[in-house]
């Protein structure tokens, strides 16, 4: 049982490339989530998908673009790489969405990118 | 800025004494949810407490809430070395949204 497995691990980009960032989760979550860590900033929401089939904006979606391939699939793609994106990226799920966020986030292992 | 805002922003005791970590928030919440990233490693939830619900256990962690002050604390007692992390609250606004807000975390070193 992985749980929310993230690839790549590690990722150096220059600027103005592109790349995808995968996760997949075995736990059949309903809800999906992609957030960024920062120094001093904690964990920030880009992106999320309540169910499979809608996703939706968080806090700092500008430069991102997400898919929710299927129940097990979120990705996060970066179409223009930028300085200011460099940063520790964290792909998250739950068992169930709805409003009353009553259940954990499971978090995978990160994906450490730097934007030169 | 942030929703949740812990306090210290570090800290550190010694193996066997108890830590105590607070967070405080801005809005309206419905639940609480504290948790703990080792280095280099994704967050791994500890505990949750509801809106309605003042104290919370688990093991060796205690969660208050005080809605009226907007805080929580997490207190770990007996601490160990492994123990040694960041820790941070979550909140998930009772707007009607699935999402939620970290704060800026705690560090916690525990010396052994």
């Amino acid at each position: 049982n992985a749980g929310v497995t993230q690839t790549p691990k590690f990722q150096v980009l220059k600027t103005g490339q592109s790349m995808t960032l995968q996760c997949a989760q075995d736990m059949n979550h309903n809800s999906m989530y992609w957030y960024r860590q920062d120094p001093g900033m904690g964990l920030r929401l880009i992106y999320y998908s309540a169910s499979e089939g809608t996703t939706d904006k968080g806090e700092v979606p500008n430069g991102y673009n997400v898919s929710r391939l299927n129940k097990r699939e979120f990705s996060l793609r970066l179409e223009s790489a930028a300085p200011s994106q460099t940063s520790v990226y964290f792909c998250a799920s739950s068992e169930r969405g709805g409003w009353t966020g009553n259940q954990p986030q499971h978090f995978g292992d990160g994906t450490r990118l730097s934007i030169l | 800025s942030q929703q949740g805002e812990e306090d210290p922003q570090a800290l550190s005791i010694q193996e066997g004494e108890n830590a105590t970590m607070n967070c405080s928030y801005k809005t309206s919440i419905n639940n609480l949810q504290w948790y703990r990233q080792n280095s280099g490693r994704g967050l791994v939830h500890l505990i949750l407490i509801r809106s309605n619900e003042r104290e919370k256990h688990s093991g060796r962690l205690r969660v208050t809430l005080d809605t009226s002050k907007k805080s929580s604390s997490l207190l770990i007692t007996a601490s160990r070395a492994a123990d040694t992390a960041s820790y941070f609250c979550a909140t998930a606004l009772s707007s009607g949204t699935y999402k939620y807000i970290f704060g800026t975390g705690t560090r916690l070193k525990v010396l052994a």
